[in-house]
């Protein structure tokens, strides 16, 4: 059974700290992982995709992976209040589905 | 660009009825997810279909529910009959096969009473 690993949370975090979020995966030979955030009340958005070991960054976000340890993570510079959501952790192989953990819920307080 | 498109947006229904769930995916995907979120069980996929075939639909709970997708632009989820246990969100997603970037439609809230 594919599984996807979060710690559910909640995670608190003061206004301009690093947010760090993890994940790990049982799949492995999972091939694209993501990162969607999903604000109460409303559906899921992709904000960060990797597909290789190493770090990817985009703006304030910077994604990890490292497929040896099946570990996936997100950080989150200059955390904000608008950060607070839940970060859901997806993982996939070509032509399947996303499987997503269950979320880690991040509060970000001013 | 629409978006995923997914109705109705709220379901009220007695336990019991059959309920429809629709979705109409962004034009030119050609895969299709749906997915159920709960509290306890998190986002969990049912079903998903690549050119209108399902290809897993080993995540569809009991045979109360069934899904399909006529056409390239329509796919339904109906559960009959329900049950109080199926009140959750149900999502809708699509994308290209094997793209890398999955779009949720706004979700059905489904409440059985």
């Amino acid at each position: 059974q594919k599984e996807v690993e979060q710690n559910s949370g909640p995670l608190s975090v003061p206004e301009g700290a690093i947010a760090s979020l993890n994940c790990t995966y049982s799949d492995r030979v999972s091939q694209s992982f993501f990162w969607y955030r999903q604000y109460s009340g409303k559906s899921p958005e992709l904000i960060m995709s990797i597909y290789s070991n190493g770090d990817k960054e985009d703006g304030r976000f910077t994604a990890q992976l490292n497929k040896a340890s099946q570990y996936v993570s997100l950080l989150i510079r200059d955390s904000q209040p608008s950060d607070s959501a839940t970060y859901l952790c997806a993982v996939t192989r070509a032509g399947t589905a996303l499987i997503f953990g269950k979320g880690t819920t991040l509060s970000v307080s001013s | 660009d629409a978006g995923v498109i997914q109705s109705p947006r709220h379901e009220v229904t007695e336990m019991g009825q059959e309920v429809t769930l629709r979705c109409k995916p962004i034009s030119g995907h050609n895969s299709l997810f749906w997915y159920r979120q709960t509290m306890m069980r998190g986002l969990e996929l049912l079903i998903y279909f690549n050119n209108n075939v399902p290809i897993d639909d080993s995540g569809m709970p009991e045979d109360r529910f069934s899904a399909k997708m006529p056409n390239a632009s329509f796919s339904t989820l109906k559960i009959q009959p329900s049950e109080p246990r199926d009140s959750a969100v149900y999502f809708c997603a699509s994308t290209v096969v094997g793209g890398t970037e999955a779009f949720f439609g706004q979700g059905t809230r489904l409440t059985v009473v």
